[in-house]
C-alpha cells in the first residue's frame, strides 16, 4: 500500500537560516508528489509538484524540492527562511488506486521559525 | 475567482445533532473530496467524487454521507453528531488528471459537544 512519512514533527529555524523538510514514500511505481503549505486557521496551498522530467522542481514563495527515486525521498528545501515561512507543511502522493487518482498525505512538519 | 468555497466555517453542535457541509467550486473539476484534520493524524479522506452524481467511500467514511448532484458542489453530511467527529473539515477538487494538485478550501471548524 502507498504510505507517506514525514520524519519530522516539528522543525525550528533560526529566520536566514536554511531549510530541509523530509518526505519519504512508498509506492510501487513512481507517483505524482507535491508539497503543501498550511498557515494557521488556513487551507493548504500548493508550493510545487513532480511528476516527470526534472527531478529538481522550482515552487512558490522560494521552495524547491528534489525527487530522488532511488531514496524514494521528495525533500522540501528553501536557501534562506522568512518569519512568514513559520507553518505546516505537507508532503502527498498522488496514485491510483482502485482505478481511481487520489493523494495520501503526510501527518506533516510544523515550522517554527525563530527571529 | 473564488476556487473552492466551503460553508460554514464554524459550527458547535450538539451530540445527535445533524449538520450539512457545503463545497462549491468554480473550477469544472471533475473530482471533489472531503478530508478531516486532526492533530497528529494529517488529512484523511473520508469520501470523494469523480463525477456528478457518483460517490466513494473514503479512509474514514462512517458517521458521515456525502452527495454530488451537480457537478460544481460536494455534500457532506453528519446525520448524528458524534464527540469523534470534531475536528476540521476540509473539501478540495483537482482535474482527472491528477497533475495539477488540490485545491482547497478554507476549512471548517467543527465541534460537537
Amino acid at each position: 500500500a502507498q504510505s507517506v512519512t514525514q520524519p519530522d514533527i516539528h522543525i525550528t529555524v533560526s529566520e536566514g537560516a536554511s531549510l530541509e523538510l523530509r518526505c519519504n514514500y512508498s509506492y510501487g511505481a513512481t507517483p505524482y508528489l507535491f508539497w503543501y503549505v498550511q498557515s494557521p486557521g488556513q487551507g493548504l496551498q500548493l508550493l510545487l509538484k513532480y511528476f516527470s522530467g526534472d527531478t529538481l522542481v522550482q515552487g512558490i514563495k522560494g521552495f524547491e524540492a528534489e525527487f530522488k527515486r532511488s531514496q524514494s525521498s521528495f525533500n522540501l528545501r528553501k536557501p534562506s527562511v522568512h518569519w512568514s515561512d513559520a507553518a505546516e507543511y505537507f508532503c502527498a502522493v498522488g496514485a491510483v488506486t482502485s482505478g481511481t487518482y487520489k493523494y495520501i498525505f503526510g501527518t506533516g512538519t510544523r515550522l517554527k521559525v525563530l527571529a | 475567482n473564488a476556487g473552492v468555497t466551503q460553508t460554514p466555517k464554524f459550527r458547535v453542535l450538539k451530540t445527535g445533532q445533524s449538520m450539512t457541509l457545503l463545497c462549491a467550486q468554480d473550477m469544472n473539476h471533475e473530482y471533489m473530496y472531503w478530508y478531516r484534520q486532526d492533530p497528529g493524524m494529517g488529512l484523511r479522506l473520508i469520501h470523494y467524487s469523480v463525477g456528478e452524481g457518483t460517490t466513494a467511500k473514503g479512509e474514514v467514511p462512517d458517521g458521515y454521507n456525502v452527495s454530488r448532484l451537480k457537478k460544481q458542489n460536494f455534500l457532506l453530511g453528519l446525520e448524528s453528531a458524534a464527540p469523534s467527529q470534531t475536528s476540521v473539515y476540509f473539501c478540495a477538487s483537482s482535474d482527472w488528471t491528477g497533475r495539477g494538485g488540490y485545491t482547497f478550501g478554507s476549512g471548517t471548524r467543527l465541534t460537537v459537544v
